[in-house]
């Protein structure tokens, strides 16, 4: 079975800290990942994805990625958390015709 | 560049009744989505369409159907609305399937009473 997990509900970071956003996932095949994040109100935003290649990957916004094949995980990444980093964030496998979502994040990044 | 447009953004219904999400993207994507946002459940996928003329279900399609008009335009039809079709629900569009990334439309939210 195809899935992705969050095991976080929600991440509570101090702005100017680094901050990490958990991702797990168990697919058959390639492993084709994504992350994305939802503001209140609104649809979500592509971030950034891993399709092969380089296990970092950065996006959008300061944002990266870990891509651990061993650990089967995909941690979202920032150096430095802003305020306006507060928001929803979703992990998502494509696998050809289908996208898996986790059940989100709610990172909380106070002044 | 509008991207993915929905409309309504908020709609009450009363059970049994029918309405139409319309969607529609304006970048020349071949694929389309129809997801359901519920607290603590992520995105659900309802319905997809490959390309023009394609449509196929997802997760979970009973009580939905769908329509692709042409390539810019996907609706999404509830014919007898229950309680439990209470949801946002989500237009996507990809240039291709994966591992192209998905584009959101702002979502409508419906309620059923």
């Amino acid at each position: 079975a195809q899935s992705v997990a969050q095991p976080e509900d929600q991440v509570n970071v101090a702005e100017g800290n680094p901050l990490t956003v958990k991702c797990t996932y168990s697919v058959s095949g390639n492993p084709y990942l994504f992350w994305y994040v939802q503001y209140p109100n609104r649809g979500l935003q592509f971030l950034l994805k891993y399709i092969t290649g380089d296990n970092l990957v950065k996006g959008s916004y300061g944002f990266e990625a870990e891509f651990n094949k061993s650990q089967t995980s995909f941690h979202l990444k920032k150096p430095s958390a802003l305020v306006s980093d507060s928001a929803l964030y979703f992990c998502s496998h494509g696998n050809f015709n289908k996208f898996y979502f986790g059940s989100g994040t709610k990172l909380n990044v106070k002044p | 560049n509008a991207g993915v447009t929905q409309t309504p953004k908020f709609q009450v219904l009363k059970t049994g009744q029918s309405m139409t999400l319309q969607c529609a993207q304006d970048m020349n994507h071949n694929s389309m989505y129809w997801y359901r946002q519920d607290p603590g459940m992520g995105l659900r996928l309802i319905y997809y369409s490959a390309s023009e003329g394609t449509t196929d279900k997802g997760e979970v399609p009973n009580g939905y159907n769908v329509s692709r008009l042409n390539k810019r335009e996907f609706s999404l039809r509830l014919e007898s609305a229950a309680p439990s079709q209470t949801s946002v629900y989500f237009c996507a569009s990809s240039r291709d399937f994966s591992p192209y990334e998905q584009y959101f439309g702002p979502g409508t939210r419906l309620t059923v009473t």
